[in-house]
């Protein structure tokens, strides 16, 4: 399978404690999205690399999400200290950019449910 | 502010029916408009998208409507089949340096017998 892939699938934390979620792109994709999904909703836009540069970051990435994407291929995600209106689905995407300012397709991964306690 | 409407939220069709999602946005900037299929489970994949230099784009069962001067596009499923049950979102990419997507709410689709 040559999709987007998340690891894990599903994870269930107790709130307080710090969670970490891995996406490896599409091989070559040089754009990596973060979105969130909580039930009922569409994904909501959290953060997008370009290689490795951390281009753009939503309101709702508050202060204990953070995003990486070391050497411009698989990123992570942390949350730290969770809270329980952390708990929905973590949605992963890439794409590729041929030139600046182009209209590429996001493929999704999966998603990682987080269920905080 | 919500930039992008999506209607109905649930939608129920008859197998071979024509299935009708209507969504409705605000930004004139915006320049792209995929739509998504989510099965439960499972992340969403593009279906078909527009660009606003044409009016109608169809790829097989799935046909897109776009009036710019009405900003509203809408997503016709023709013949629809029980494998078309899903949830299907609209999105809107603004581009101009912002590569994020914005979604509708979605709208569940359930096609019976």
């Amino acid at each position: 399978d040559t999709g987007v892939s998340q690891d894990p699938r599903h994870k269930i934390t107790k709130r307080g404690q710090n969670v970490t979620f891995r996406c490896d792109p599409i091989s070559e994709h040089n754009r990596l999205y973060w979105y969130r999904q909580t039930l009922g909703q569409g994904p909501e836009f959290l953060t997008y690399f370009q290689n490795e540069a951390q281009l753009e970051k939503s309101r709702l990435l508050s202060d204990r999400f953070s995003a990486e994407r070391p050497k411009g291929s698989f990123s992570t995600l942390e949350i730290q200290r969770t809270e329980q209106g952390d708990s929905a689905m973590y949605l992963c995407a890439s794409s590729l950019a041929l030139s600046e300012g182009s209209t590429d397709t996001q493929y999704f991964g999966p998603g990682t449910r987080l269920t905080v306690l | 502010q919500q930039q992008v409407k999506q209607s109905p939220q649930s939608l129920i069709v008859q197998k071979g029916g024509i299935s009708i999602i209507n969504c409705a946005y605000e930004n004139t900037a915006f320049d792209y408009f995929p739509w998504y299929q989510q099965f439960p489970g499972k992340g969403p994949a593009l279906l078909i998208a527009i660009r606003p230099d044409v009016s109608e784009k169809k790829e097989g069962r799935f046909t897109i409507s776009f009036n710019k001067s009405a900003k509203q596009f809408s997503l016709h499923i023709m013949d629809s089949q029980p494998g078309d049950s899903a949830t299907y979102f609209c999105a809107v990419y603004s581009g101009a340096g912002s590569y994020q997507l914005t979604f509708g709410k979605g709208t569940k689709l359930s096609v019976i017998p």
